[in-house]
């Protein structure tokens, strides 16, 4: 079972950030926070992970609580193209690999 | 960055045949790869844990004489749906891991219709 819970769904106006947040009150210690998109009829997309620490790349930022219970990743500038669900899925270091998905978060982002 | 191919990307078959489907990791060797199932307005659940050279692990309900995953090399891991019927129609998607705790990536999925 996933063990996250993001809204339903958003919306973000064209060129602002998006916020995007996740709950992971469960969490433990050796847990990593992962982020992924599915734009329509394709596959998912990584987009950015982390443990601790703040995490920045070249598609979003990652900004995770310092009780880690909770987390929210940020797209500076919404583009259309970010128009996709986004998944926030807690990932245990080493051990089982996979991914399970819980549903995401459907983000619309408006012109 | 990573690439996860998957072919073909949509297949129409009748009632009671087989479909193969590939993936492959083209840039690097994948230890791991992963078989998920997407059904319309749902997450994607994961089928099941194919690793190279041994037997897959299935996740609880999947019908492994079904659903055969081959993982012969380590770029190559294929899903035979066998006997399919049009329940079985759906988004399939597999994802293939470079390294223990690095991100898992995925294909483009093929979309599978039994007619």
């Amino acid at each position: 079972d996933a063990k996250t819970t993001q809204p339903t769904s958003m919306d973000c106006a064209e060129g602002r950030a998006a916020n995007l947040p996740c709950n992971h009150s469960t969490i433990s210690g050796n847990e990593y926070v992962y982020w992924y998109r599915q734009i329509h009829s394709q596959g998912p997309q990584y987009i950015i992970h982390g443990l601790k620490n703040n995490e920045t790349n070249e598609m979003a930022s990652l900004i995770i609580t310092e009780d880690r219970k909770s987390s929210t990743l940020i797209l500076p500038h919404a583009t259309l193209r970010d128009t996709a669900v986004y998944y926030c899925i807690v990932r245990p270091q080493g051990g089982s690999e996979k991914l399970v998905f819980g549903k995401g978060t459907k983000l619309t982002v408006n012109p | 960055g990573a690439v996860v191919s998957q072919h073909p990307s949509w297949v129409i078959c009748k009632s009671g045949t087989s479909v193969k489907i590939e993936c492959r990791s083209l840039d690097f060797q994948a230890t791991t790869m992963f078989w998920y199932r997407q059904f319309p307005k749902q997450s994607l659940m994961l089928m099941a844990t194919s690793n190279e050279g041994s037997k897959a692990t299935y996740e609880q309900g999947v019908e492994k004489d079904k659903f055969l995953i081959n993982h012969a090399s380590l770029t190559l891991s294929t899903l035979t749906v066998t006997s399919a019927h049009p329940e079985d129609s759906s988004f399939y998607i597999c994802s293939a891991v470079r390294a223990s705790n690095s991100p898992l990536h995925f294909g483009n999925g093929t979309r599978l219709t039994v007619t």
